[in-house]
């Protein structure tokens, strides 16, 4: 079936420092992909998406290119701040398939 | 502020308790879901709702009862849970069940079983 591996961590950062989450799946199908993020407390908040291959989505200084070629969703980021710290999921969806979720990234930006 | 709203945000209940958790949106959303999170994992599905009626059920034990009185309402009734029942209980929304639209979650109901 189709799968989602992501780095698990915690990923430690300096504030300003440069963020890269790997992301790579494995799909029968043409997925598209998308990364979520949670805040301690709340629930998953849609931060990008891309529904073919080259897409790139942004958001927020938050930027994931499609690359059918090596099945990734990497995001990245130039300079994070304190206020990014969260645990970040990769995700794709399929053809008549349900959401499939990577185990998660935590975040810790410190001052 | 999140479009799915989610009610109660914390419940605690014994395993003799019946309960319900209520999720209501009105972005018109066509697909609602219910996922079960445990710490540090990711969403797990539980239920899927399109058009009202129910297309997926993850194998899911029947102390859990879903239902969708109208396309902007879901609720899901407990009763006789178990203590590795507490987590939180997300639901969640989309346009139509495609693989290209994106789910909007609420903040979930964060659910202690004494």
């Amino acid at each position: 079936g189709d799968s989602v591996t992501q780095m698990e961590g915690p990923v430690t950062l300096s504030e300003e420092a440069f963020l890269t989450i790997n992301c790579t799946y494995t799909a029968t199908g043409y997925p598209s992909l998308f990364w979520y993020v949670q805040y301690p407390g709340e629930g998953l908040q849609l931060l990008l998406k891309a529904t073919k291959a080259d897409d790139k989505g942004s958001n927020k200084g938050f930027e994931a290119t499609y690359r059918k070629e090596t099945t990734s969703f990497h995001l990245e980021k130039g300079s994070v701040q304190v206020s990014d710290s969260a645990v970040y999921f990769c995700a794709l969806s399929d053809y008549g398939q349900n959401f499939v979720f990577g185990p998660g990234t935590r975040l810790s930006v410190l001052p | 502020d999140t479009e799915v709203t989610q009610t109660p945000k914390h419940l605690v209940m014994g395993m003799t308790n019946k309960k319900s958790l209520k999720c209501e949106q009105h972005m018109g959303h066509r697909a609602m879901y219910w996922y079960k999170q445990k710490a540090k994992k990711p969403p797990e599905l539980m239920f899927v709702y399109s058009y009202e009626k129910l297309s997926i059920n993850e194998s899911v034990p029947s102390r859990f009862s879903p239902e969708c009185p109208n396309s902007s309402l879901l609720n899901l009734h407990l009763h006789a849970l178990q203590p590795e029942d507490s987590a939180l209980y997300l639901c969640a929304s989309s346009q139509v069940r495609d693989r290209g639209q994106p789910q909007h979650f609420g903040d979930g109901t964060r659910l202690s079983i004494l």
